[in-house]
């Protein structure tokens, strides 16, 4: 069975500074997607990015990215310029690599206040 | 493209009663996925569909739970009874799969109170 791990519960980080969400996980798996989804307040799940173990260069979206050392098995987010709108619960997420789909497995979230 | 849709996005009830919340998932989606967040336990499978069939059913609580599929656009999960402990919110998401990242998109969630 596979685990996601986040090991903060709760962060802040100023208006325009930047922040580092941390997400480990464990797995025998070889084979496997990982995600950051952001919740806001209003519940919705949204995803922000995702990497594909099998490729070694970290995604990126705009002010998104990862940091993925998958010997380390860890999945770093780091959000630059933090923005108010960026304030919400973050989860890591694991997915195994299949032929057809399977379930996320999430961590139980960082909560990231981003003060003015 | 209207999203997932769940009804209702809230539900009120009294220990005992039946429960049943509903999803749509997005047209052309070939699987869906039950999914329930508590502060406890955070974000958790219940049960997932592929081409309507259920695959794992494993993280069903109890035999209280249960959840169909009978097509390709709409699915239900009833609690009966409903316990105080089932409060939480109730995901449902879909996805296609086909080669890719099989991104999984989510409806707004029920939030289930029972009293």
């Amino acid at each position: 069975a596979q685990t996601v791990t986040q090991s903060q519960p709760e962060m802040s980080v100023q208006e325009a500074e930047t922040v580092t969400l941390s997400c480990t996980y464990d797995t025998s798996e070889s084979n496997y997607y990982l995600f950051w989804y952001k919740q806001p307040p209003s519940r919705q799940m949204i995803l922000v990015i995702r990497q594909e173990a099998y490729k070694q260069q970290n995604a990126t979206e705009n002010r998104f990215s990862v940091n993925f050392q998958k010997a380390a098995k860890s999945f770093s987010l780091k959000i630059s310029d933090s923005q108010l709108g960026d304030t919400a619960m973050y989860f890591c997420a694991f997915m195994k690599r299949s032929s057809g789909n399977t379930p996320l497995v999430f961590g139980k979230g960082t909560r990231l206040s981003v003060i003015a | 493209d209207a999203g997932v849709i769940q009804s209702p996005r809230h539900e009120v009830t009294e220990m005992g009663q039946e429960v049943t919340l509903r999803c749509k998932p997005i047209s052309g989606h070939n699987s869906l996925f039950w999914y329930r967040q508590t502060m406890m336990r955070g974000l958790e499978l219940l049960i997932y569909f592929n081409n309507n069939v259920p695959i794992d059913d494993s993280g069903m609580p109890e035999d209280r739970f249960s959840a169909k599929m009978p097509n390709a656009s709409f699915s239900t999960l009833k609690i009966q009874p409903s316990e105080p402990r089932d409060s939480a919110v109730y995901f449902c998401a879909s996805s296609l799969f086909g080669g890719g990242v099989n991104e999984q998109f989510f409806g707004p969630g029920t939030r289930l109170t029972v009293l």
